[in-house]
């Protein structure tokens, strides 16, 4: 099944605790993207991929980063993690930039981020 | 001003109704236009692209007005199912590269 993952599905954390979530996609797809959706604002980009080794900041990337040593995998990195960036988190993937239907933009099942 | 807003609702009405949302953007440059669907605590899933000549898929209809800068969606015959979070989202061009601009989405929730 196509699809896109991510783990935790829920966290709760404290502090200053380094924390990674990871995210895999079985489509082959290029580009990848990490998105946080907070009430009231849209999703929100955090970082977005093009392809392997590829990474590039988003709207808001400030204590976050990202790797693309794989095609399939995009982790997220809190180095430390504050209670601003306590979200909800989705990664999503898509064959090109997901400017087209054709490149629509698929994502993963979020991750329910809690730092205390 | 937001890049790209929407009424955040909710919308209630009953089963059978006719209900239409509109959505404006602030960047007059942007080429692409798609309406998704978040249902609660869910992942966003693409609903349909809005082309500029209007476009309808079964009980849902897309249209675009450059001019005014707006999009809207369009949806008869609501069953309970429709019940969801609709999100507007333009494509915004930015340092050479191009991005989407998500709103934060209107609740529509159709009851019995």
């Amino acid at each position: 099944e196509a699809q896109v993952t991510q783990n935790p599905r829920y966290l709760i954390t404290v502090t200053g605790k380094k924390l990674t979530v990871t995210c895999s996609q079985n489509m082959n797809h290029e580009y990848m993207s990490w998105y946080r959706q907070d009430p009231g604002l849209g999703l929100r980009q955090i970082y977005y991929s093009m392809n392997v080794e590829v990474t590039d900041k988003g709207d808001v990337p400030e204590g976050y980063k990202v790797s693309r040593k794989e095609k399939r995998n995009f982790p997220l990195i809190l180095e430390s993690p504050s209670p601003n960036q306590t979200s909800l988190y989705f990664c999503a993937s898509s064959l090109g930039t997901p400017l087209s239907s054709y490149n629509e933009q698929f994502f993963g099942p979020g991750t329910r981020l809690t730092v205390l | 001003r937001k890049e790209v807003e929407q009424d955040p609702g909710p919308f209630n009405v009953p089963e059978g109704a006719t209900v239409a949302f509109n959505c404006t953007y602030s960047n007059s440059a942007s080429q692409s236009f798609f309406w998704y669907r978040q249902d609660c605590r869910k992942e966003p899933k693409l609903l349909m692209s809005v082309y500029s000549s209007g476009n309808e898929d079964g009980r849902f209809t897309a249209q675009l007005n450059r001019a005014s800068q707006y999009i809207s969606l369009l949806i008869r015959d609501s069953k309970l199912s429709d019940s969801a979070t609709y999100l507007c989202v333009v494509n915004q061009a930015s340092g050479g590269y191009n991005k989407l601009i998500f709103g934060a989405g209107t609740r529509l929730a159709v009851h019995p």
